[in-house]
């Protein structure tokens, strides 16, 4: 499969434990972003990468959230002290600089916070 | 930032007929339209697009329009069949995507 792919895809925690997601773009892309979606709305946007550059983050990224992407190829997003309003599907996409802006979807994670 | 707003939020069509979505937009500076569509459960689906130089482009029984001046950006779709079913979201970006809130598409047989 050589679309975006993440991992877990389902994660269930407890309130105030940690969690870190992964996921892997697809291989010629160089942009990475995160979004959060919630039912019956539409992804957010939480921020994005340009290779290993952090370069823009949302203002919905509250301190407990933090991402990486170390050698400008997978990324993790971490969650600290988890929330039970943090519960929702989070989409990673990719694209290619080149191509503009279109945005490929990875499936996402659900998280649930009891 | 951005902000899009999207209309109707539910939208039922009979089978064979055409359906239209409409979005608008805050940010002048958004250069690029893209429309997704989700099925219950599974990623959004890019489905088409339009960047700011350019005001119409179809696909197939797909098309979507631009007005800049106006800052809206709407989906038409023709002869609708049953697989059109789904939620349909719309977004405006220069970088990261601010989506709409969504349509939901019925098409009844």
């Amino acid at each position: 499969d050589t679309g975006v792919s993440q991992d877990p895809r389902h994660k269930i925690t407890k309130r105030g434990q940690n969690v870190t997601f992964r996921c892997d773009p697809i291989s010629e892309h160089n942009r990475l972003y995160w979004y959060r979606q919630t039912l019956g709305q539409g992804p957010e946007f939480l921020t994005y990468f340009q290779n290993e550059a952090q370069l823009e983050k949302s203002r919905l990224l509250s301190d407990r959230f933090s991402a990486e992407r170390p050698k400008g190829s997978f990324s993790t997003l971490e969650i600290q002290r988890t929330e039970q309003g943090d519960s929702a599907m989070y989409l990673c996409a990719s694209s290619q600089y080149e191509s503009y802006n279109e945005q490929f979807f990875g499936p996402g994670t659900r998280l649930t916070v009891l | 930032g951005e902000n899009v707003e999207q209309h109707p939020s539910t939208l039922s069509v009979q089978e064979g007929d055409s359906a239209v979505i409409k979005c608008t937009y805050s940010d002048s500076a958004s250069n690029y339209f893209p429309w997704y569509k989700q099925e219950l459960g599974k990623r959004p689906q890019l489905i088409i697009d339009i960047r700011s130089n350019v005001g119409e482009k179809k696909d197939q029984r797909i098309a979507v329009t631009l007005n800049k001046t106006a800052k809206h950006f709407s989906l038409h779709i023709t002869e609708t069949q049953p697989e059109d079913s789904a939620v349909y979201f719309c977004a405006a970006s220069m970088r990261g995507l601010t989506f709409g809130k969504g349509t939901h598409l019925i098409i009844q047989p």
